[in-house]
């Protein structure tokens, strides 16, 4: 299994430019989400998901969009790219909690390598 | 007010030492609460789940405290590789949603 795949690694945008951020995962997940982590502030979840044709909005989802599609993707679409949107993004995803008992340890979160943006 | 309150640090310690963090959480509807690890610009990888009667794995115990809303984390026998930031992580089922804190970094020094 690949897990948890991002791309792309690293990607510098100029100021006003869209882009669509790609994660992947293959372990059947139902939830999926995105987070921003700026210096000390910890991760912040952008957007989540709970299944295919299921979005919600997180903390700070201002200048972003989500779809899913498929189990599988939940790409993350910047509209017009700011330079408050530097960050590094990183995507995850887990089982939802109660489908197996309720045990904690079902909702673990797997997390993908990030991406790292830069908006000049 | 933050749902999920970490003392930043930098906790600086020796080899050999022990050394422990606590959380707070706000919500008393939280469900699922975990630790995980991040070394500097990697991703969070789970350390552990946090179960309500307490758990260990080898050097580390996790606790809860639900009447007190706190999590903590020992770590016995520290050692260099343990250098990283450990984040508190609390699940609301409710509202399927994590909640993570910003994190307490850790420096083991030979």
């Amino acid at each position: 299994n690949a897990g948890v795949t991002q791309t792309p690694k690293f990607q510098v945008l100029k100021t006003g430019q869209s882009m669509t951020l790609q994660c992947a995962q293959d372990m059947n997940h139902e939830y999926m989400s995105w987070y921003r982590q700026d210096p000390g502030m910890g991760l912040r979840l952008i957007h989540y998901s709970v299944g295919a044709g299921i979005t919600d909005q997180g903390e700070v989802p201002n200048g972003y969009n989500v779809s899913r599609s498929t189990t599988e993707d939940f790409p993350l679409r910047l509209l017009s790219a700011a330079p408050s949107q530097t960050s590094v993004y990183f995507c995850a995803s887990s089982y939802l909690p109660g489908l197996a008992g309720g045990k904690p340890s079902t909702d673990t979160q797997y997390f993908g390598p990030g991406t790292r943006l830069t908006v000049l | 007010r933050k749902e999920v309150e970490q003392d930043p640090g930098p906790f600086n310690v020796p080899e050999g030492a022990t050394v422990a963090f606590n959380c707070t959480y706000s919500n008393s509807a939280s469900q699922s609460f975990f630790w995980y690890r991040q070394d500097c610009r990697k991703e969070p990888k789970l350390l552990m789940s946090v179960y309500s009667s307490g758990n260990e794995d080898g050097r580390f115990t996790a606790q809860l405290n639900r009447a007190s809303q706190y999590i903590s984390l020992l770590i016995r026998d520290s050692k260099l590789s343990d250098s990283a930031t450990y984040l508190c992580v609390v699940n609301y089922w409710n509202f399927n949603k994590f909640y993570f804190g910003s994190g307490t970094k850790l420096n083991v020094k030979p």
